[in-house]
């Protein structure tokens, strides 16, 4: 049982190229997450699922897009990157929301330059 | 809207020593309330989390945290500290009211527990 596992574990871009975040769960949950973890400000939600073949926004969308055709997989796009988008991206799943914990992957460390 | 304050950036600790790490929250309703834990290059991990009911919640590791719906706190303790508690600590909220979809993290605290 792996739990939460995302590739790559880090990546170094240049500016306007592309690339797509894999984060894959064996647990079975119907919930997925993508957040972005900068100093000084906590996690910040990008995108979310509540299941196979749907996507939702979270707070802070712009310049990402997500795909979950799979229930095991969720994949995070970067079209065109920015400088701004330097940061650590954690995926996470939980069996469903309210009072249902988060299990994290391991995290991806994107550097644009 | 709903916010989540981790008022300390760092906490200093000596090892046996009590802890307390603080965390407010602004939601409205009844909230459900997390605590996380990360250590250096990994992901966040649960330690406790507040439903319902008893106001004081115990978790792993031997952290507990103790709801207080008057001051609306959700403050992290731990009655003896250890050198492996040193990490950083995030405060989570979500509000059942909008679906309970999204969770509010605090900024997080550091804490060093000096041996």
């Amino acid at each position: 049982n792996a739990g939460v596992t995302q590739t790559p574990k880090f990546r170094v871009l240049k500016t306007g190229q592309s690339m797509t975040l894999l984060c894959a769960q064996d647990m079975n949950h119907e919930y997925m997450y993508w957040y972005r973890q900068d100093p000084g400000m906590g996690l910040r939600l990008i995108h979310y699922s509540v299941g196979e073949g749907t996507t939702a926004k979270g707070e802070v969308p712009d310049g990402y897009n997500v795909s979950r055709l799979k229930k095991q997989n969720f994949l995070l796009g970067l079209e065109s990157a920015a400088p701004s988008q330097t940061s650590v991206y954690f995926c996470a799943s939980s069996r469903g929301s309210g009072p249902y914990e988060q299990y994290f992957g391991p995290g991806t460390r994107l550097t644009v330059t | 809207a709903q916010s989540v304050a981790q008022p300390e950036d760092q906490v200093n600790v000596a090892e046996g020593n009590p802890l307390t790490v603080k965390c407010t929250y602004s939601v409205s309703g009844n909230p459900y309330l997390f605590w996380y834990v990360q250590y250096p290059n990994r992901g966040l991990q649960f330690l406790l989390k507040y439903i319902t009911g008893d106001n004081l919640v115990k978790g792993s590791y031997g952290f507990e945290a103790e709801f207080n719906k008057s001051q609306t706190s959700f403050h992290l303790k731990k009655p003896s500290a250890l050198v492996s508690d040193s990490a950083l600590y995030f405060c989570a909220v979500r509000d059942p009211g909008d679906g309970g979809f999204k969770t509010i993290f605090g900024a997080g605290t550091r804490l060093f527990v000096k041996a």
